[in-house]
């Protein structure tokens, strides 16, 4: 079946390093691939999407990378602050049918002062 | 300030009486979801309306309802709640547009059911 998961429940790092949470997803149908931002207490808040036809996507200080030989996602967070720390979602959306977003499980970053 | 509002943030409630999450949105978008979230399992689409007077099922709608009968409003019914929904709530909203991944989310209900 359809699948959007990560290989990481929690990730640790130092604050100032580069941060890198990967994903796997099965569906090599979706149209676009997405990373939200959840902090503890709030809603799910979007950070970057990447259309299924590219390869690499940036914004501020994040990039998003798109491999479909191997159905693998990742984020990348440049010069990791204490303000990063959340759990990141990756997910999912196929601009057909009811177009929801398909969510992977999460996993939590830890930035280290 | 754009904004999905949902009331209330945490209810604690008994098996069995009914319960309406409300959820509100003032971007007059076309697109609401409900979502739960459960620990290992990301967040599960619940139901969804298209707009007003348009609903259907996700992936998980057994024991709930909802109706929209006005755009900016989206509520959650459990008609009869039953523990295993115990779980952490959100709504959603967007503007009907494939091109469209950005999703506004609410604060979330946190709902126990003993």
């Amino acid at each position: 079946g359809e699948s959007v998961g990560l290989h990481l429940p929690t990730l640790s790092v130092q604050e100032g390093d580069n941060s890198i949470i990967n994903c796997a997803y099965s569906n090599s149908a979706s149209d676009y691939f997405i990373w939200y931002k959840q902090e503890s207490g709030k809603g799910p808040q979007f950070i970057i999407d990447i259309r299924s036809n590219m390869d690499k996507r940036q914004g501020q200080r994040v990039t998003v990378l798109l491999n479909k030989t191997v159905k693998h996602l990742s984020l990348q967070i440049a010069a990791t602050q204490p303000g990063d720390s959340a759990v990141y979602f990756c997910a999912e959306k196929s601009g057909t049918g009811r177009r929801a977003l398909t969510f992977g499980s999460g996993t939590r970053l830890q930035v280290q002062p | 300030e754009a904004q999905v509002t949902q009331n209330p943030r945490y209810l604690i409630t008994v098996t069995g009486k009914k319960l309406t999450v409300t959820c509100s949105q003032n971007m007059n978008h076309e697109y609401m979801s409900w979502y739960r979230q459960d620990p290992g399992l990301g967040l599960r689409q619940i139901y969804y309306s298209m707009n007003v007077e348009v609903t259907d099922k996700g992936d998980v709608p057994e024991g709930y309802k909802v109706s929209r009968k006005e755009k900016r409003n989206f509520p959650l019914i459990l008609e009869s709640p039953s523990p295993n929904q115990t779980s952490l709530y959100f709504c959603a909203s967007s503007p009907w547009d494939r091109r469209n991944t950005e999703a506004f989310f609410g604060q979330g209900t946190r709902l126990t059911v003993v």
